[in-house]
Formats: structure tokens, C-alpha cells, sequence
């Protein structure tokens, strides 16, 4: 049972375009929604995290959206560049636990 | 300031045999978690230790078993290797206390391969 739906699988953005990532999840225990980057042989880097108390939060050209009542969250890239280029993961945990839930990733490819 | 280190970063094993990776938390970090990734898949929990115990774990069999020691550092064993056990295995560290924001600091990664 998948508990972190991603979407979309893959994704191609011209430079200087927005890329958004989606995510939804079933568990309503989940309070703790990060997202990490990842880039070919290399390990997941985290990016930004939100919890259910903010509807959203932004750290430099990088914004999680997060909608408790459909259970859903986005990650908004601004800007993009080709260096974020990059598999990027959407994932989850409840409170006070380290069991992160991950989906299953999204290639982002930003075009020159 | 080294961030969490894994050892080797690549391994050939046949099926059957066992295998011990290795991981060195973050500095300051007392806390080491486990994740399988899969080819094309995302990291999927594995356990998590914490003063040298397992506190946590994820729906993997009896097969895969850690260690943590005193210097915080963990090994990850697997015996009677599968096929299926081909991934990048990862190591992320945390300290403990700041369970509440849960950030884990992954390492690069041990690629094992089953033939």
C-alpha cells in the first residue's frame, strides 16, 4: 500500500519556469512533510519541510503548499534553473517518529 | 564539518552470501537510520537506532539486522542475500532530541549488487 502518492513521474521545464511536484497522503497520523532532492549517485538532500500548522512556507526560490483537509501537498520551484535538475521526493512521518514514508520520486529536467 | 559518511560505495555479493555495510553519523548526531532505495523507487525504512537499540522498524524480514556502537556509528547486516536485495542502501543521521523536526541527514549510499 503506497501511503505517499507522487506525481508527476517526470517532468521537463524550460529555464526560468516554475516546476511543481505533487504529493498526496492517506495516513491523517502523518505531521511532518519533507522534501528532498536527490541527484544521481548521490543521497537524499534535504530541501524544505513544512508541518500541517502552516498552509505554506518558502525558503528561497523553493515553496511547500500543504492542504490538510484534501490531504495534499506541493513543492513549487521558481525560477528553475538546469542545475535543479534532479530527482526530487515528496515524503512523510508522524509525530515524534523517524519512519520516513517517501513517494516515488519525479525526475525534473530544466532546459537551458 | 563531515556530514554522514558510508562504507564501500559499491559491493558485488552472490546470492546467499551475507553482507555488513557501514555508516558514521553526522557530527553531533546520536541517532542512525536505514533505507532501501530501490532502482526508480524512493527510500523505504529499514530500522533506526538509538542508544544502541533498534527503536524502529520497517516491514523488511528477519534477514536484516544493525548494530550501533558507542561512537554512534552502525553497521547494517543482511544475510542469505536475494536478487530482490540489489538497491542503494542509505544511512541518515539525526539527533535525537530534535525528534520534533525529524531532519535527517542522508549519506551517499552503498550500491549493493546481487548476482
Amino acid at each position: 500500500q503506497q501511503q505517499v502518492k507522487q506525481s508527476p513521474q517526470s517532468l521537463i521545464v524550460q529555464k526560468g519556469g516554475i516546476s511543481i511536484i505533487n504529493c498526496a497522503y492517506e495516513n491523517t497520523a502523518f505531521d511532518y512533510f519533507p522534501w528532498y532532492q536527490q541527484f544521481p549517485g548521490k543521497g537524499p538532500a534535504l530541501l524544505i519541510a513544512i508541518r500541517p500548522d502552516v498552509s505554506e512556507k518558502k525558503e528561497g526560490r523553493f515553496t511547500i503548499s500543504f492542504n490538510k483537509s484534501a490531504k495534499q501537498f506541493s513543492l513549487h520551484i521558481m525560477d528553475s534553473q538546469p542545475g535543479d535538475s534532479a530527482t526530487y521526493f515528496c515524503a512523510a512521518a508522524p509525530r515524534g517518529n523517524y519512519k520516513l514514508t517517501f513517494g516515488k520520486g519525479t525526475l525534473l529536467t530544466v532546459n537551458p | 564539518d563531515a556530514g554522514v559518511t558510508q562504507s564501500p560505495t559499491h559491493l558485488i555479493k552472490t546470492r546467499g552470501q551475507q553482507v555488513t555495510l557501514r555508516c558514521s553519523p553526522k557530527s553531533g548526531h546520536d541517532t542512525v537510520s536505514w533505507y532501501q532505495q530501490a532502482l526508480g523507487q524512493g527510500p523505504q525504512f529499514i530500522f533506526q537506532y538509538y542508544e544502541e537499540e533498534e527503536r524502529q522498524r520497517g516491514n523488511f524480514p528477519d534477514r536484516f539486522s544493525g548494530h550501533q556502537f558507542p561512537n554512534y556509528s552502525s553497521e547494517l547486516n543482511v544475510n542469505a542475500l536475494l536478487l530482490g536485495d540489489s538497491a542503494l542502501y542509505l544511512c541518515a543521521s539525526s539527533l535525537y532530541e530534535t525528534v520534533i523536526n525529524q531532519p535527517q541527514h542522508f549519506g551517499d549510499g552503498t550500491r549493493l549488487s546481487i548476482l
